[in-house]
């Protein structure tokens, strides 16, 4: 099994600073046929569904604002929201697609400084 | 617009059965692997299992947790996809969720969600 591992597991910020969440995955997750990251970001607030941000590791979804943005390759990746706002503060998880079983991370809990 | 609305969930006792249901619309949902994920009461999210389309065979692949206990099937006539849950046991207790990703591959992220149902496993 691939094991997703963030980092960290929560993270006290300020509105407009800067946020960067780290994701690695015990293998590589780079498929070299389409040279595509299997890696995918989800913001979850209580209450509501999963809403993907981020797919291929670095693929906005339509309708996510330009502030969040995803990068990395092979085996350690990044979700960074460039400066943060009030309704960003919630558990973020990042997601391997490559092979099954599916695995998640542990997820990052924002909070307010 | 797509659409996916899980339902089902309820409480149950240890080692009884449950069937789940994810009906959708605004696709047509022969085309599409359908996947469940589940969350227990404030943990994280953990993929149970999908079924693929008919076109990729309609073939299932489960988590190790419920491998064995739980089975995926669909109806493409009606649009429906099921998680039957047997041998239910307390750890099982969490929201289930049904999702689509945006083509047919099973190994995909996944943009569609339902709302998501609430099963308790309890005595």
């Amino acid at each position: 099994d691939i094991v997703m591992t963030q980092s960290p597991d929560s993270l006290a910020v300020s509105l407009g600073e800067r946020v960067t969440i780290n994701c690695k995955s015990s293998q590589s997750i780079l498929y070299s046929s389409n040279n595509k990251n299997y890696l995918a970001w989800y913001q979850q607030k209580p209450g509501q569904s999963p809403r993907l941000l981020i797919s291929w590791a670095s693929t906005r979804e339509s309708g996510v604002p330009d502030r969040f943005s995803g990068s990395g390759s092979g085996t350690d990746f990044t979700l960074t929201i460039s400066s943060l706002q009030a309704e960003d503060v919630t558990v973020y998880y990042c997601q391997q697609y490559f092979s099954t079983p599916i695995t998640f991370g542990q997820g990052t809990r924002l909070e307010i400084k | 617009e797509v659409q996916l609305v899980a339902s089902g969930g309820t409480l149950v006792q240890p080692g009884r059965s449950l069937r789940l249901s994810c009906t959708v619309s605004g696709f047509t949902f022969s085309d599409y692997a359908i996947t469940w994920v589940r969350q227990a009461p404030g943990k994280g999210l953990e993929w149970v299992g999908f079924i693929r389309s008919r076109a990729y065979s309609g073939t299932t692949e489960y988590a190790a947790s419920v491998k064995d206990r739980f089975t995926i099937s669909r109806d493409d006539s009606k649009s429906i996809a099921y998680l039957q849950m047997n041998s239910l046991q307390t750890e099982d207790t969490a929201v289930y969720y049904c999702t689509r990703g945006p083509d047919s591959s099973p190994l995909r992220a996944w943009p569609y969600w339902g709302q998501g149902t609430l099963v308790t496993v309890s005595s």
